[in-house]
């Protein structure tokens, strides 16, 4: 089974640009998250969706970044303008039921730079 | 939110058994225990996953106390390949979002 794709791997941006990231959750997951991974912390939520609905977005800082996910599959992630402090990777994971207990499958991440 | 508290990091040699303590003293009655893996440039990996008492898989056992407040993961004989930062996590099913620490970063020398 293929597991949670996402692109791109990387991402060096100048503050004030715009960014976005893509994620493929497995095929048939329902519930997909993006977290947000600060170097030498654990991930942090950002935002997470059932199907194509958004369950918890409490921590995702929304004057700057959006979250959306069409058709209940694809996402995507976008920062509007980007920070110094934004610099991280964001990971992508997705899981078959909506209970925080599921097993979560997570990709690769995107690591972003921003100078 | 159940808090949990585990080591920095840790080191061990090749072939030794690694135990790593993570400390839930308020730990809900209906909260899982689980634990993540990460690998550097990769997303967390699920381990293991308990309620109480002691749970076996392929890669790792889960020991949880009868009073749940703590539990440890047990690696058998790591290897160079598990070297990584360990998560423990405390939730439960719902819509309440499982809490990421800072991990133990277990490093396992030849």
């Amino acid at each position: 089974e293929a597991g949670v794709a996402q692109s791109p791997r990387y991402k060096i941006i100048e503050k004030r640009q715009s960014v976005a990231f893509w994620c493929n959750p497995i095929s048939g997951h329902a519930t997909l998250y993006w977290y947000q991974q600060i170097l030498g912390q654990g991930p942090k939520l950002l935002i997470q969706f059932q199907n194509n609905g958004v369950v918890d977005d409490s921590q995702l800082p929304k004057d700057r970044f959006s979250a959306e996910r069409l058709k209940g599959v694809d996402s995507t992630l976008k920062i509007q303008p980007a920070k110094l402090e934004d610099s991280a990777v964001y990971l992508c994971a997705s899981t078959n039921r909506a209970a925080f207990t599921d097993t979560q499958y997570f990709g690769p991440g995107t690591r972003l730079t921003v100078l | 939110l159940a808090k949990t508290t585990q080591p920095i990091s840790m080191d061990s040699y090749e072939g030794q058994e690694v135990n790593i303590t993570c400390s839930h003293n308020n730990i809900a009655t209906n909260d899982y225990i689980t634990w993540y893996q990460q690998f550097p440039s990769q997303g967390p990996r699920f381990i293991i996953q308990g309620y109480k008492t002691k749970v076996t898989n392929e890669v790792a056992s889960l020991f949880i106390p009868a009073d749940r407040k703590s539990s440890t993961l047990s690696l058998p004989r790591v290897s160079l390949s598990d070297t990584a930062v360990y998560y423990c996590l405390v939730g439960t099913s719902g819509n309440t979002p499982l809490v990421f620490g800072k991990g133990t970063r277990l490093s396992v020398i030849a």
